[in-house]
C-alpha cells in the first residue's frame, strides 16, 4: 500500500490539459522533492520531472509540475495520443526509522 | 549517454535467491551518483528496493531490507542485486537506475528484466 495516493486514471481529448494530483504527508512530500516518471505501455519509466518542477533535456514543456504542503500535481498541456501512458509521483518517505523512496499508486493518462 | 542494462536468470524457485546484474556504460559508477534497483510486478506499480554508492554506502527499503543485498563492483562498472528466499509474490520486472540522492530522483534505467518465482 503507497503511501503516495494517486487518482487511478484521467482523460481528455486530444489538445486539452490534464492535471494529477499526488497526495502525501509531512513525512514525504511535505518534506522533500517530488519527482514524476512517464511508462510508456511495455517500457521503462522515464523520469519527466524532477525537483517538483524541473523537466530534464528534451522533456517538452507541454509538462509541469508543482507542490504544494503535502501535494504534488503533474500537469500536460496540448494532449497527444503519444501521451498515452501510466505516471507516477515519487519522493524520500521518512515515517519509518529508515528513510525510503516511494512511488505513487500510479495514474493511466487516456487520451479520447 | 547513460545507458544501463540488466541481466541475470528469468526463473528462479521459491525459496532461492535471485540474482541480477546491471552494467553500466557511458557513465563511471566511481564519478558519483547512487545506483538503484526498482521493481514492478506485472500489471501493478513501482517499489524501490534499494541503492547503492559507488563507495558500498547503501539504503535499503525497510521492507526487503532482511532478504536484500546490493553490491558494486567498480572494476567492471556494474552493481547487482541478490533478494534471498524468494515466492511468487517475488515475481516482477526488476529495473535498474541511476540515482540521484540529494533530491532523490532515478534519471536513466536500464529497459527491465522479468524475473518469476516458479518451481
Amino acid at each position: 500500500q503507497s503511501v503516495l495516493t494517486q487518482p487511478p486514471s484521467v482523460s481528455a481529448a486530444p489538445g486539452q490539459k490534464v492535471t494529477i494530483s499526488c497526495s502525501g504527508s509531512s513525512s514525504n512530500i511535505g518534506n522533500n522533492y517530488v519527482s514524476w516518471y512517464q511508462q510508456l505501455p511495455g517500457t521503462a519509466p522515464k523520469l519527466l520531472i524532477y525537483d517538483n518542477n524541473k523537466r530534464p533535456s528534451g522533456i517538452p514543456d507541454r509538462f509541469s509540475g508543482s507542490k504544494s504542503g503535502t501535494s504534488a500535481t503533474l500537469g500536460i498541456t496540448g494532449l497527444q495520443t503519444g501521451d498515452e501512458a501510466d505516471y507516477y509521483c515519487g519522493t524520500w518517505d521518512s515515517s519509518l526509522s529508515a528513510g525510503r523512496y516511494v512511488f505513487g499508486t500510479g495514474t493511466k493518462v487516456t487520451v479520447l | 549517454q547513460v545507458q544501463l542494462q540488466e541481466s541475470g536468470p528469468g526463473l528462479v524457485k521459491p525459496s532461492e535467491t535471485l540474482s541480477l546484474t546491471c552494467a553500466v556504460s557511458g557513465y563511471s559508477i566511481s564519478s558519483g551518483y547512487y545506483w538503484g534497483w526498482i521493481r514492478q510486478p506485472p500489471g501493478k506499480g513501482l517499489e524501490w528496493i534499494g541503492s547503492i554508492y559507488h563507495s558500498g554506502s547503501t539504503y535499503y527499503n525497510p521492507s526487503l531490507k532482511s532478504r536484500v543485498t546490493i553490491s558494486v563492483d567498480t572494476s567492471k562498472n556494474q552493481f547487482s542485486l541478490k533478494l534471498s528466499s524468494v515466492t511468487a509474490a517475488d515475481t516482477a520486472v526488476y529495473y535498474c537506475a541511476r540515482c540521484s540522492m540529494t533530491t532523490v530522483n532515478f534519471d536513466y534505467w536500464g529497459q527491465g528484466t522479468l524475473v518469476t518465482v516458479s518451481s
